[in-house]
């Protein structure tokens, strides 16, 4: 069963704009973890951000997180297209296991 | 440092034929994970390990085994390979610091083709 539900699926915009990209979460958890995957190869960790924060900044990503309408979003500003991949969303509900969702294809036109 | 590494990188199987997939890690980490992720698919957690000599299921575990003899390596095992089991398989590693879990870190993957 997917915990996250990622939305959109699928995002296409130009170098220089920001990307924005939200996951949805259906039980209580204890912290919620943003990946990329560039095609073909392993994941990257991104943003960690755990159930009593609130926003967290790592570079040009922004990560914000409501556990009261159990969601979070992903913003990636001046965005580059070395930041073409997939995003995934994935929460910790049970002591350190992760459940994925199905992840946003981000396409970033030069 | 290596970080986590897999082998091999690729396999093709025919039905019923078995392999073990290695995952290896240098980071001294206590939690390792095998996932395998489908196209168009998040990744789905198969067998995760606590720490040397523990192993548990997770969302996907039939058709697979795992071992942990040693802290730094995590094996997978397919004991008679079905073509559902066509898939990226993924492997991860995890620290535990102060009992609070922390981002994982993850192999290149294993292709894995079921015929």
């Amino acid at each position: 069963s997917q915990q996250g539900e990622e939305d959109p699926q699928a995002l296409s915009i130009q170098e220089g704009e920001n990307a924005t990209m939200n996951c949805s979460y259906k039980t209580s958890i204890n912290n919620l973890q943003w990946y990329r995957q560039n095609s073909g190869r392993g994941l990257v960790h991104l943003i960690l951000i755990r159930s009593n924060e609130r926003e967290k900044h790592s570079g040009r990503l922004r990560v914000t997180l409501d556990t009261s309408k159990k969601s979070s979003s992903l913003l990636i500003t001046a965005s580059r297209a070395a930041d073409t991949a997939s995003y995934f969303c994935a929460t910790d509900n049970q002591g350190g296991k992760l459940i994925f969702g199905q992840g946003t294809e981000l396409s970033v036109k030069p | 440092n290596a970080g986590v590494t897999q082998t091999p990188k690729f396999r093709v199987l025919k039905t019923g034929q078995s392999m073990t997939l290695l995952c290896a890690q240098d980071m001294n980490h206590e939690y390792m994970y095998w996932y395998r992720q489908d196209p168009g698919m998040g990744l789905r957690l198969i067998h995760y390990s606590v720490g040397e000599g523990t192993t548990a299921k997770g969302e996907v575990p039939d058709g697979y085994n795992v071992s942990r003899l040693k802290k730094q390596n995590f094996l997978l095992g397919l004991e008679s390979a079905a073509p559902s089991q066509t898939s990226v398989y993924f492997c991860a590693s995890s620290p535990l610091l102060s009992g609070v879990y922390n981002e994982q870190f993850f192999g290149p993957g294993t292709r894995l083709t079921v015929l």
